[in-house]
Parts: structure tokens; sequence; C-alpha cells
């Protein structure tokens, strides 16, 4: 099981958006709704922000939001502040013997 | 408040054992499967396999299987991640999560890490 696709650097100013996406194959993305975003700070443990393609666990804001299209997932941080400033990790469910396929991870840079 | 606790950083040579830990409070530690993630330096992270504390079924992603062991000891809420002779290219961080036992559940706690250094 190859890792997802994810694009390597994503960037916005404050305020503003950004979208990162997370592709991969009907197997994995495509086969099922559930797909989960977790967000690292450097030097800290990864954080979930995003489960079953759209939802926020408590606690999470919702300038977090997530959707799929086919073979690809995408991560919205709408309205971007400094501390959203983190790499960010793509992780979806390939069956019963593949729970985590994780993807490549973005960081995201806050200008 | 759900923590996950593991053990600390370690030291080892190539051909070394190590059990590293992770122990679960706050929360049913039975009622979750516990999972690994290894973060090699500067790179993504990687799921290693998962195991049931009631039952210890497992899973192992293909390319961890047989080269590590995860163990829990449910009378006392931890888990342990295992190998019998270590690699230089086993220096990594190594998270361990929390993972619900519904279908296609995410990590939703983890640990702080474990960072294990192995060289000659």
């Amino acid at each position: 099981q190859s890792a997802l696709t994810q694009p390597p650097s994503a960037s916005g100013s404050p305020g503003q958006s950004v979208t990162i996406s997370c592709t991969g194959t009907s197997s994995d993305v495509g086969g099922y709704n559930y797909i989960s975003w977790y967000q690292q700070h450097p030097g800290k443990a990864p954080k979930l922000m995003i489960y079953e393609v759209t939802k926020r666990p408590s606690g999470v804001p919702d300038r977090f939001s997530g959707s799929k299209s086919g073979n690809t997932a995408s991560l919205t941080v709408s309205g971007l502040q400094a501390e959203d400033e983190a790499d960010y990790y793509c992780s979806a469910y390939a069956g019963t013997n593949t729970p985590y396929v994780f993807g490549t991870g973005t960081k995201v840079t806050v200008l | 408040e759900v923590q996950l606790v593991q053990s600390g950083a370690e030291v080892k040579k190539p051909g070394e054992s190590l059990k590293i830990s992770c122990k679960g409070s706050g929360y049913n530690f039975a009622s979750y499967w516990i999972g690994w993630v290894r973060q090699m330096p500067g790179k993504g992270l990687e799921w290693m396999g998962i195991m049931n504390p009631v039952n210890s079924d497992n899973r192992y992603s293909p390319s961890f299987r047989g080269q590590v062991s995860i163990s829990v000891d449910k009378s006392i809420s931890t888990a342990y991640l295992q190998w019998s002779s270590l690699k230089a290219s086993d220096t990594a961080v190594y998270y361990c999560a929390r993972r619900p036992s519904t279908t296609g559940a995410p990590f939703d706690y983890w640990g702080q890490g474990t960072l294990v250094s192995v060289s000659s």
C-alpha cells in the first residue's frame, strides 16, 4: 500500500484560506468515507482535526473543514491564523487488514 | 482526561533489543485499540500496527510485519512495541495512539512520542 500523495507545501496570508489535497486510489481514499486529517506542530504529537471526511472532534475550530471527490480528499483551513502553521497529514482506511494509510504530509506556512 | 504516556528516550546499539511502553489513563483501556506510528527524522507518519487489548487481535503494516512486535497488558493499561534486533534505520520517534473500535475509526488521542536512537 503506497502513501497517499499530498503537496509538499502550501501557504496563505492571515485571514486567507488554504486547501490541501490528498490523492489515493479506489482502494483507499475512493473506497470508503474514512478520511482523517492530523495537524502536527514541530516536536509535538499529531492531533486529530477531521475524521470521516467532514467531522470535527470537539474543540477543533470550524475553520477546518474536509471534503472528498473520487480518489481525492481535501482539507480547507479558512481564516488562517498564525497557530495553523504546521504539518498536515491525511489518512485513509483501506480495509480490515490496512486500517491506515498516511499521506506524505504538507507543510502549511502562514505568510 | 484521556492520556497516553510513553516511556522515555532510548539510545541503543545495532543488534540490541528494546521494548518501549505506552500507558493509557482516563478511559476504559480495553474499549479501544492501540496503534503505533513511526516518524523517521524529518519524515512523515507511517502506520506500523494496531492491537485490540481485549483479545490481542492485531494488524501489522506489511512494512513492519516481522520487524516489530506489539503487545498489551490490559491489567496495567499498557501497550508495548518491541524489537529483537535493532538497526540504525530504526532511529525514529515512535508514537502510540488510541483508536475506537468502530470500522474506519481514526487515532483520536496520541502519546507524546518516544525517541529511539540506534547507533554504533
